[in-house]
């Protein structure tokens, strides 16, 4: 059972790039999120989905973009990247609201603007 | 909007002993979830331990219990027989029933001493 599943790892990019994080779960979950944690701080929301077709925006959205055209994948777009975006992020997932409302994360991406 | 609070940047304690990390969290809602996660060095995100708000009675898993005020929206986890294992950073996190974002707190960390 893999989870949540976030690729790549490790990335650099340069100023003005701009990339896709990936993030794919196999637990037939309908929620799913986007968070940053900067170095020493907690998790910031980016964005998230309570389904497909179906995202709304978190404490943190300037400068991202997000889909959900599947239940599984939830993929993250960073446009027009900036040193401020030097974060590492992480995705989640977890059922709707019921007793199971734990959320399950990816192993995050360490992202750094140059 | 929801606000999660830790307090306390950092703490430390020594093996065997016992602990107790705080939050506070600040909502105008009645039912809601409140979680402790765990973040190792590995930056992986493990579940600590639950509660339900509507239940009274104080969640427990192991060496890791919680105080849950409600009155005071106060959530501070108790680690008991602390461990080597148990150094990490601890997020407190709040989930509603109704907007289904996920919100953390800016994290303890936690230093055990042999």
């Amino acid at each position: 059972n893999a989870g949540v599943t976030q690729t790549p790892k490790f990335r650099i990019l340069k100023i003005g790039q701009s990339m896709t994080l990936q993030c794919t779960q196999d637990m037939n979950h309908n929620y799913m999120y986007w968070y940053r944690q900067d170095p020493g701080m907690g998790l910031k929301l980016i964005y998230y989905s309570v389904g497909a077709g179906i995202t709304d925006k978190g404490e943190v959205p300037n400068g991202y973009n997000v889909s959900r055209s599947t239940t599984e994948d939830f993929p993250l777009r960073l446009e027009l990247a900036a040193p401020s975006q030097t974060s590492v992020y992480f995705c989640a997932s977890s059922f709707s609201r019921g007793v199971n409302t734990e959320a399950f994360f990816g192993q995050g991406t360490r992202l750094t603007v140059v | 909007a929801q606000t999660v609070t830790q307090s306390q940047p950092e703490m430390s304690v020594q093996e065997a002993e016992t602990v107790t990390l705080s939050c506070t969290y600040d909502t105008s809602e009645s039912d809601y979830y409140l979680f402790w996660y765990k973040q190792p060095p590995s930056r992986q995100m493990i579940l600590v331990i639950r509660q339900e708000a509507y239940k009274q009675q104080n969640a427990t898993e192991n060496r890791f219990s919680v105080n849950f005020q409600k009155a005071a929206k106060s959530f501070s986890l108790k680690i008991s027989d602390s461990q080597l294992g148990d150094a990490a950073m601890y997020f407190c996190a709040y989930r509603t029933y109704n907007t289904d974002k996920l919100i953390f707190g800016t994290g303890t960390r936690l230093q055990v001493f042999p």
